[in-house]
């Protein structure tokens, strides 16, 4: 079983719509969790970060985290073109591991006009 | 204020010789970390360091690959003798604390003739 399993897409929307991005973890006592994205050829870009269950808003961007079903999302609204890239989920796992990150394979997104 | 810089961005060697890939983290982090990203495969933990310490080497192969953070000057990732197999782009990330947001270099994309 993947530490960090994510859909690979490419998940493709139109310009406006939401964006979905779904990932689940298999270590309970992870403790932090972050969504990166990556533009082809780029590093990844820190998007969000989400700590404790519920959701976090930051414009556009939704982060949820459900910590008993081992499950976080991050939603685009009014999603652009430009947002079109790869969605890295990325999970630091606590204990003997913290401060590593581990990442999900990613989510290609495409947003089309 | 400075991100966290990476040189060189991009390094070509020669199977058998040895590579240097430096990394100055963000103003005020003194967390470290260097991940690995082969061709069409995810992000991978190599090591994490602070200052004059290894704290996780965990993803770090056991032979050839060397790390360091000294007191002054930036972080080094260490290859020698590289292979062909050892061609990615290597990210550097640092931050605040242990488990903080961590923010990515601009990468070293190493290829190994």
């Amino acid at each position: 079983q993947k530490e960090v399993e994510q859909n690979s897409g490419p998940l493709s929307v139109p310009e406006g719509a939401i964006a979905s991005l779904n990932c689940t973890y298999s270590d309970r006592v992870s403790q932090s969790f972050f969504w990166y994205r990556q533009y082809s050829g780029k590093s990844p870009e820190l998007i969000m970060s989400i700590y404790s269950n519920g959701d976090k808003e930051d414009g556009r961007f939704t982060a949820q985290l459900n910590k008993a079903s081992q499950y976080v999302s991050l939603l685009i609204r009014d999603s652009q073109p430009s947002d079109s890239a790869t969605y890295l989920c990325a999970v630091n796992a606590g204990g003997t591991s913290y401060g590593k990150l581990t990442f999900g394979q990613g989510t290609i997104l495409t947003v089309h006009p | 204020n400075a991100g966290v810089m990476q040189n060189p961005r991009h390094l070509v060697r020669r199977r058998g010789q040895e590579a240097r890939l430096r990394c100055s983290p963000m103003k005020g982090h003194s967390h470290v970390y260097w991940y690995r990203q082969l061709p069409e495969e995810g992000l991978k933990f190599m090591v994490y360091l602070q200052k004059e310490n290894i704290i996780d080497e965990s993803g770090m192969p056991k032979e050839r690959f060397s790390a360091e953070f000294p007191k002054e000057g930036p972080s080094i990732l260490r290859i020698q003798q590289v292979v062909r197999g050892d061609s990615a782009a290597y990210f550097c990330a640092s931050s605040l604390t242990a488990g903080d947001e961590q923010f990515f270099g601009p990468g070293t994309r190493l290829t190994v003739l």
